[in-house]
Parts: C-alpha cells; sequence; structure tokens
C-alpha cells in the first residue's frame, strides 16, 4: 500500500534556528513528490515538485530534497511567517494522476 | 486571476439534511477533487473527476455524490447518509497535459459543521 509520513507532527523554531523537516514514503513507481504549506483556514499552496532521486528546488528560505525514501524540507533562518502546516504528497505510478498525502508537520517560528 | 472558488466558506447540516458544496474553478483545468481534511489526518480522496460527465470514487465516498456537468464546476453533496460530516473540504483541480509533474492547486476550504 502506498503510503507517506511526516515527522515531526509539531516543530518549534526561534527566529532565525534553521531545521529540517521530514516525508517518508512508500510507493510503486514514484512520479513525482511534492509539496504545500498551509495556513489555518486556507487551502494548501503549492511549492515545489520533485521527481527523482538527488534533485533539490529552492524557493526564498526552502530548499526541498529527494531520496530514493525520502524528502526534505530544509527552512534556513526562519521568519515567523514561515509558520504554517507543510505538507508531502506523492503521485505513484499506478494511481494515475490521484496523490497519497501525508499528515503534514506543524512549524511555528517564534521571534 | 485564475483560481478555484469554494463556498460556502462555512455551512451548518442538521440531522437528516443533506447539504451542497460548491466548487468552480477558471484554470481550465481537466481533472477535480475534492478531500477531506481531518485534524491529524492527511488529505482523503472523496470523489474525483477527470473529466466532463465522469466521476470516480477516491477511499472515502460513502455517503458523498458529486456531478460534473461543467469542466468549471465540481459540486459536492453530503448526505444525510454521512453520519460524521464534521471536517474541512478541500477542492483542487489538475491541468492533465504538461507532464507527470503537474501539481493539484486547491481553493481554500469551506468548514461543515452539524447543527
Amino acid at each position: 500500500e502506498d503510503q507517506v509520513t511526516q515527522s515531526p507532527e509539531a516543530l518549534r523554531l526561534q527566529e532565525g534556528e534553521s531545521s529540517s523537516l521530514n516525508c517518508s514514503y512508500t510507493v510503486s513507481g514514484l512520479r513525482g513528490l511534492f509539496w504545500y504549506r498551509q495556513d489555518p483556514g486556507k487551502g494548501p499552496e503549492f511549492l515545489f515538485t520533485l521527481y527523482s532521486a538527488g534533485e533539490e528546488k529552492e524557493k526564498e528560505r526552502l530548499k526541498a530534497t529527494l531520496t530514493k525514501k525520502e524528502s526534505f524540507l530544509h527552512i534556513t533562518a526562519p521568519k515567523p511567517e514561515d509558520s504554517a502546516t507543510y505538507l508531502c504528497a506523492v503521485s505513484p505510478g499506478n494511481y494515475g494522476q490521484n496523490f497519497v498525502f501525508g499528515p503534514g508537520t506543524r512549524l511555528s517560528v517564534l521571534p | 486571476d485564475g483560481g478555484i472558488t469554494q463556498s460556502p466558506k462555512y455551512l451548518f447540516r442538521k440531522e437528516g439534511q443533506n447539504v451542497t458544496l460548491s466548487c468552480e474553478q477558471n484554470l481550465n483545468h481537466d481533472a477535480m477533487y475534492w478531500y477531506r481534511q481531518d485534524p491529524g489526518q492527511g488529505l482523503r480522496l472523496i470523489y474525483y473527476s477527470q473529466i466532463v460527465n465522469d466521476f470516480q470514487k477516491g477511499d472515502i465516498a460513502e455517503g458523498y455524490s458529486v456531478s460534473r456537468e461543467k469542466k468549471e464546476s465540481f459540486p459536492l453533496t453530503v448526505t444525510s447518509a454521512q453520519k460524521n460530516p464534521t471536517a474541512f473540504y478541500l477542492c483542487a483541480s489538475r491541468a492533465r497535459g504538461g507532464g507527470i509533474g503537474q501539481p493539484q492547486h486547491f481553493g481554500d476550504g469551506t468548514r461543515l459543521s452539524i447543527l
């Protein structure tokens, strides 16, 4: 069964304190791995797509990396406005267009 | 601006009542999805549609129904058969062309509660 887990469940950082979020997946044929940001009461906002092991994508203070079994979202010198829930999703090869989502990591960045 | 509009933002259901959640997109996307989000759980797929007049059940379709009469619209009805409807409902769409890396794009959700 295709599965996505994320850790930690929640993370509190001081402003400027860098850290990483983890997304581990078990899928039959990865078509793509997606990172989203979700603010309270809002829909997820797309951040990155990663396709193959070794790939990296960057956007401002965020960098996503991918291995054969997991992805990391690195947050460098975070600011309070980076506080949100970060969701990871995979598109398995045998599901066509359907995604499998992880439960998310709730990030709080304190000033 | 292109995007996905969900309405209403908040909805209350009485016992035995059916309620319909609206989802409209102007992104010209073929595929549309409905998800349910509960605290501490990942998004769970209710129904999806890859083309007008066609849709398939997702993982938790019981107690829900959909229609896809227009490309832009994919309404979700929460029927009285859904005994635990309180949740945050998210609609998404995705372009079918452009390769396998196309992300799903989301609306801002409808929060459904029981009266």
